[in-house]
């Protein structure tokens, strides 16, 4: 099994660019999350979709973040446009149905906004 | 509300000595606890998780946690650190209901030789 898959793993970009960050979760896994790390704030959830389905996106920071999963196997999330203070790592993890909610994590983004 | 606090954010042990990383949870229901381990530069990788049943969980690389409800806690644990062992460590807990992890703040583990 190859894991959850992120790209890109860096992305270095100017304020006020779009970014995209993509995520292929396990596949039979039916829910996806979205995270982000930084030192001050420690892991955030984002976003999280049970079966494609925006479940909750409450810890979504702002509208110019937006997250979509077409399919069981492929979701981005966007930052349109892009803030220094969106420099973090994003990571997306999956979970299996059933397993008491362990979640798989892909390797992670390194967003850098100059 | 669910919670859990992670007591100490930097822990050092000697190569070979006990591993203890302190994780209390706060639930007015019976809670799913993990414990997740972080290498740099890496995504978050389970260790070991707490559902029902034996509270003695066992998971990979030596590791183990006890759930104690009189005490509230979830204490991860290894007889002998391993310099392999130096990460960062994170508790967690299922908000009841959903899919949704509360993360502890996370341990960084440090093993000197």
């Amino acid at each position: 099994d190859a894991g959850v898959i992120q790209s890109p793993r860096h992305e270095v970009t100017e304020m006020g660019q779009e970014v995209t960050l993509r995520c292929k979760p396990i596949s039979g896994h039916n829910s996806l999350f979205w995270y982000r790390q930084t030192m001050m704030r420690g892991l955030e959830l984002l976003i999280y979709f049970n079966n494609n389905v925006p479940i909750d996106d409450s810890g979504m920071p702002e509208d110019r973040f937006s997250a979509k999963m077409p399919n069981a196997s492929f979701s981005t999330l966007k930052i349109q446009p892009s803030e220094p203070r969106d420099s973090a790592v994003y990571f997306c993890a999956s979970s299996p149905v059933g397993t008491g909610g362990e979640q798989y994590f892909g390797p992670g983004t390194r967003l850098t906004v100059t | 509300a669910q919670s859990v606090t992670q007591l100490g954010s930097h822990v050092s042990v000697s190569e070979g000595a006990l591993v203890l990383l302190r994780c209390n949870y706060s639930s007015s229901v019976p809670p799913y606890l993990f414990w997740y381990v972080q290498y740099p530069n890496q995504g978050l990788q389970l260790l070991l998780k707490y559902t029902t049943g034996a509270t003695l969980v066992k998971g990979i690389n030596g590791f183990e946690a006890e759930f104690k409800k009189s005490e509230t806690s979830f204490h991860l644990t290894k007889p002998s650190a391993h310099m392999s062992d130096a990460a960062e460590y994170f508790c967690a807990v299922i908000v009841w209901g959903t899919y949704k992890y509360i993360f502890g703040t996370g341990t960084r583990l440090k093993v000197l030789a």
